[in-house]
């Protein structure tokens, strides 16, 4: 298995509401990854977990919330969202922090209302 | 601190013409560097890495890059260009070792006209 999994694979929500990310993977990576893609925009990370531990946060507003259950298994909680956070959500993964190859998954695209 | 610029934003070829992406970098540490591709809706798909090795590098879908250190570039090219290569492409550096965390350029969006 050489992919990461992203669900669902689009997702529509009101300011309100509570939903989650989903992303696997069953390579044995170690790394894993949250980025947010804008419109005709490279993606910008937003989250990094290197063996299941939260390694990096970068400034991300704390209505999102990264969870990683286990080294396969990346979710990302949403919460009181913004229209502007309105994106495409992609998870990636590598085989440590310190790879610097990452396997994307196909993201997330997220719809604000 | 590492950049990467990508110096065109668009790219219009005919298809069965060469494929010329233009990338350059800055970085005060040996790079590593790479190539990524996106199709429309889709994730991203390395192409093809340079990580200290070879300086002209072959990655996948008959992609080719040179790695030029007197001229701090990158640039990506294929020889005859097809339909199927219509995509987002995006120029990415990262520092060798240390935390991973990978710079992207602002990308080319790569048209390819029958």
């Amino acid at each position: 298995d050489t992919e990461v999994t992203q669900t669902p694979k689009h997702l529509v929500m009101g300011m309100t509401n509570k939903k989650s990310l989903k992303c696997e993977q069953h390579m044995g990576h170690r790394a894993m990854y949250w980025y947010k893609q804008k419109a005709k925009k490279p993606p910008e990370l937003m989250f990094v977990y290197s063996y299941e531990k939260l390694s990096i946060n970068e400034s991300v507003p704390s209505r999102f919330s990264p969870e990683c259950p286990n080294s396969s298994l990346l979710n990302l909680h949403l919460h009181a969202l913004q229209p502007e956070d309105s994106a495409l959500y992609l998870c990636a993964s590598s085989l440590g922090q310190q790879a610097n190859v990452l396997t994307f998954g196909a993201g997330s695209r997220l719809t604000v209302l | 601190a590492q950049s990467v610029t990508q110096l065109d934003s668009h790219v219009s070829v005919s298809e069965g013409t060469p494929v010329l992406l233009r990338c350059n970098y800055s970085s005060s540490y040996s790079p590593s560097l790479f190539w990524y591709v996106q199709h429309p809706n889709k994730g991203l798909q390395l192409l093809l890495k340079y990580t200290s090795a070879a300086t002209l590098v072959k990655g996948i879908n008959g992609f080719e890059a040179e790695f030029k250190k007197s001229e701090t570039s990158f640039h990506l090219t294929k020889p005859s260009a097809h339909m199927s290569d219509a995509a987002e492409y995006f120029c990415v550096v990262t520092l060798s070792g240390g935390y991973n965390k990978l710079i992207f350029g602002a990308g080319t969006r790569l048209a390819v006209h029958p």
